[in-house]
């Protein structure tokens, strides 16, 4: 596995608390992505990163902000979790070939977050 | 944006049968395709990727295809084992000009029995 971690693993919260994910890559890698996994709908894009202090919006961003301060560190922040936003998410790395711009994204090991 | 469609959404077979999964996508200008495989409570984990300037390529048991002109790329197993059983994820990107972004299908959970 690509060196990625994830923190906290699971969490359960409650509905109206900030929540933060932290996705922690050793790989050097310029792009960062942020995913939740639903039952029914497979991985969706939250929000990504393609260097530091540059972030854009996926498909379901709304309630979720990110913040990249340095390479290897990719935040996710629920300001005010909802039962919603209950969902396994996971982080994904990824450094674009320069001939083509694809790209293979390498999965961390996932987040459980639980919010009551 | 890029919408992928996968069919079918639970597929059983017998051991050391033949296992397709098919997907469809909507832009043209997606070029890459990867096939992701996901276990119980793991991460997704790449196992065989295709760009679209290649009709096919294989992998030991594992086989993808892709037709341009119809939009749409298989996942071929042959020789299934116990161990495939999995949920498989294919996906398309398409690059927006600042990051390439993965737009997944729903997922195949592959059941092979003994």
């Amino acid at each position: 596995d690509a060196g990625i971690t994830q923190s906290p693993r699971h969490k359960v919260t409650e509905t109206g608390t900030p929540v933060t994910l932290r996705c922690h890559q050793t790989e050097n890698h310029r792009y960062m992505y942020w995913y939740r996994q639903d039952p029914g709908h497979g991985l969706r894009l939250i929000h990504y990163s393609y260097g530091v202090k540059d972030t854009d919006k996926g498909e379901v961003s709304d309630g979720y902000s990110v913040s990249r301060s340095k390479t290897e560190d990719f935040l996710l922040t629920l300001e005010s979790a909802t039962s919603s936003q209950t969902s396994v998410y996971f982080c994904a790395i990824s450094d674009p070939l320069p001939s083509d711009g694809t790209d293979t994204q390498y999965f961390g090991p996932g987040t459980r977050l639980t919010v009551l | 944006g890029e919408n992928v469609e996968q069919h079918p959404s639970t597929l059983s077979v017998q051991e050391g049968d033949s296992a397709v999964i098919k997907c469809t996508y909507s832009d043209s200008a997606s070029n890459y395709f990867p096939w992701y495989k996901q276990e119980l409570g793991k991460r997704p984990q790449l196992i065989i990727d295709i760009r679209s300037n290649v009709g096919e390529k294989k992998d030991q048991r594992i086989a993808v295809t892709l037709n341009k002109t119809a939009k749409h790329f298989s996942l071929h197993i042959t020789e299934t084992q116990p161990e495939d059983s999995a949920v498989y994820f294919c996906a398309a990107t398409f690059y927006t000009g600042t990051a390439s972004k993965l737009t997944f299908g729903t997922g195949t959970r592959l059941q092979v029995t003994l």
